[in-house]
This record gives C-alpha cells, sequence and structure tokens, in this order.
C-alpha cells in the first residue's frame, strides 16, 4: 500500500501528558498538511510542509502544538501538556504540489482524559 | 476567513434513488474538490474539478464547478448501500496550500 499512512491510529492520554503523532506521506509527494477533525465538522487546517520547509501555521495551532519534517519525508505533531479539547481526529494529507489534489490518510484518534 | 456551506445537512434515501448536494462560498476558489469519509477513517477523494463550468465524473458521481467560482454541485446517481457516509466539499485557491472544508452532508441509504 502506498497511500499515506498513520501512526498510531488511537491514542489515550491524561491530560497534562506529552503525544506525538506520525505521518508518511505519498513517496512522491513534496507537500504535507496536518488537519483537525472534530465530531460533526469537517478538517481544519493546522499546517503544511513544503519539503522540509513549514510554510504556514493555522491560529488554531497553539504553542502547545509542534511540526517538523525533518528530512522532507515523514512528519511529527507534538500536542505538549494536552488538555480535553485537544480530543479530536488528527488528519494528515500529502500532495504532489501546491495545486494538486491532498491525499489523506486514516488519521490518529486522540482522547484525552 | 473563508467558510464553506454544505446542503443539505443529512440525507434519508432509498436505494435506487439519486442524490443531489451542494456547497457554496462567500468567496470564489480555484479548485473545488469532493470526498467521502467513512466513520473512523480519513476522507477519500471523490473528484476534483479545476475549472468554473467544468463538469466531471467518476462512475455514479458527477459534479461540477459552478460559473461563478463559488459553489460547486455533487450528484450520485442510482445510490447503493454502500455510498452511506459523510460528503465534504473543500475548496483550494492556488496561493494557498490549505484546504477549507464544508461541515459534510451525511447520506443513509435504506435497502
Amino acid at each position: 500500500d502506498t497511500g499515506v499512512s498513520q501512526n498510531p491510529r488511537h491514542k489515550i492520554t491524561k491530560r497534562g501528558q506529552n503525544v506525538t503523532f506520525r505521518c508518511d506521506p505519498i513517496s512522491e509527494h513534496n507537500r504535507l498538511y496536518w488537519y483537525r477533525q472534530t465530531l460533526g465538522q469537517g478538517p481544519e487546517f493546522l499546517t503544511y510542509f513544503q519539503n522540509e520547509a513549514q510554510l504556514e501555521k493555522s491560529r488554531l495551532l497553539s504553542d502547545r502544538f509542534s511540526a517538523e519534517r525533518p528530512k522532507g519525508s515523514f512528519s511529527t505533531l507534538e500536542i505538549q501538556r494536552t488538555e480535553q479539547g485537544d480530543s479530536a481526529m488528527y488528519l494528515c494529507a500529502s500532495s504532489l504540489g501546491g495545486q494538486d489534489e491532498q491525499y489523506f490518510g486514516p488519521g490518529t484518534r486522540l482522547t484525552v482524559t | 476567513g473563508q467558510q464553506l456551506n454544505q446542503s443539505p445537512q443529512s440525507m434519508f434515501i432509498q436505494e435506487g434513488e439519486d442524490v443531489s448536494m451542494n456547497c457554496t462560498s462567500s468567496s470564489i476558489f480555484n479548485t473545488w474538490l469532493w470526498y467521502k469519509q467513512d466513520p473512523g477513517e480519513g476522507p477519500v477523494l471523490l473528484i476534483a474539478l479545476y475549472k468554473a463550468g467544468e463538469l466531471t465524473s467518476n462512475g455514479r458521481l458527477t459534479a461540477q464547478f459552478g460559473i461563478t467560482r463559488k459553489d460547486s454541485f455533487l450528484n450520485i446517481s442510482a445510490s447503493i448501500p454502500s455510498d452511506v457516509g459523510i460528503y465534504f466539499c473543500a475548496g483550494q485557491l492556488i496561493w494557498a496550500g490549505k484546504s477549507t472544508f464544508g461541515d459534510g452532508t451525511t447520506l443513509t441509504v435504506k435497502p
């Protein structure tokens, strides 16, 4: 399978803990995106990378959130000091270029207790 | 920021019926995308539209890019039970990397 993969698929954590998610994009795709989705809503943009450069961050991405794509391949999204309001599905997508279709991974569902 | 209004919010139809849903925006987009999402999974791309007025089909699905560039429509013909899911529209601007999503139309198909 050469689609976008995300790990873990599910994460349960206690409030105040740090969590890290990984995304592996489609191999030749230069762009990688992170979105967050809560129940009953569409995905909301968080940030995106062109190769290893982080080009845009949403205001939704508080200072507790950080994303990296160190070698322009996989990416990690870390949430520090998690809060219950961070509970959501975190989706990763990749595209060949800026004007191309974005293909999504299966998501990581985070539950903060 | 830009917002997409998707309607209807939900639909309950009989197997074999045709379905129409639409998406409107307060501002223009250069690209319109339609996705389907099953519970617990990521959205799956169905159709991409790049030009105003464009009409594109993918099997029983047909989507149109509105002439004003502020709306798009998705039609599903002869619905089947596996069409059940949430359908999202998304708009993209050439200069912006992100997609802006609607809140989805939930489709239920009764056999």
